[in-house]
């Protein structure tokens, strides 16, 4: 167990659904990153959260967002999903020395 | 923005030793990470370097230049367990990690 908890860990949904995804970062870390991963692909990064504020955006497409609420957990947000969604969601927190990443949400788009 | 390469793919045998060279380029660097991730999983930590020269954690050693942006990740004695993706990750002004595709990793008997 990482300390970075997420769910679901699997989401199967149909197109032009909305879905959230959670993560927990460990207890202490400020920060949560969220990326995706298609099939056979690096790691994209999506949006960066710091204690609530949004930090920094990758290529995040527009039908997803994002937020990280008080209690320091965060959601991310896809909306009128496509079959191209379909891939695993890591989220990540980070201490000074690195950043340690939940276990995924594999979404598959039906 | 950044660039990040590594090989996609490489092949050795069981008990050699196996190099993974990333290239990045960046603005406002802050550490390369090297994390290791088998398929379906999350990626696991493994090393980091912010100043140039060679880290060692048993059979995983890092090497950092960052005048040539260039780093790369030595797998010693390798067992058919390190079978997996290795990625490069780049730490830039932010602390937005970046990642590169990843190296894949076979190890054959």
């Amino acid at each position: 167990d990482s300390g970075v908890t997420q769910t679901p860990k699997h989401l199967i949904t149909a197109t032009g659904q909305r879905v959230t995804l959670r993560c927990s970062p460990r207890s202490g870390d400020l920060s949560v990153y969220w990326y995706q991963q298609s099939l056979d692909q690096g790691l994209q990064f999506l949006i960066q959260y710091y204690n609530g504020e949004e930090r920094a955006k990758g290529n995040i497409l527009e039908r997803f967002s994002a937020q990280q609420f008080p209690d320091l957990h965060s959601e991310l947000n896809l909306s009128s999903l496509e079959l191209g969604d379909s891939a695993l969601y890591f989220c990540a927190s980070s201490d000074p020395t690195g950043y340690t990443f939940g276990s995924g949400t594999r979404l598959t788009v039906v | 923005g950044q660039n990040i390469d590594q090989p996609t793919e490489m092949t050795a045998t069981e008990g050699a030793i196996v190099q993974i060279n990333c290239t990045y380029q960046t603005s406002g660097f802050n550490g390369l990470f090297w994390y290791q991730q088998h398929a379906g999983e999350a990626p696991t930590f493994l090393s980091y370097n912010v100043l140039d020269g060679l880290e060692e954690k048993g059979r995983f050693s890092s090497f950092l230049s960052r005048s040539k942006g260039y780093s790369y990740l030595l797998l010693k004695e390798l067992q058919m367990k390190d079978s997996a993706s290795y990625l490069c990750a780049v730490r830039a002004a932010g602390n937005k990690l970046t990642f590169g595709g990843g190296t894949r990793v076979l190890v054959k008997p």
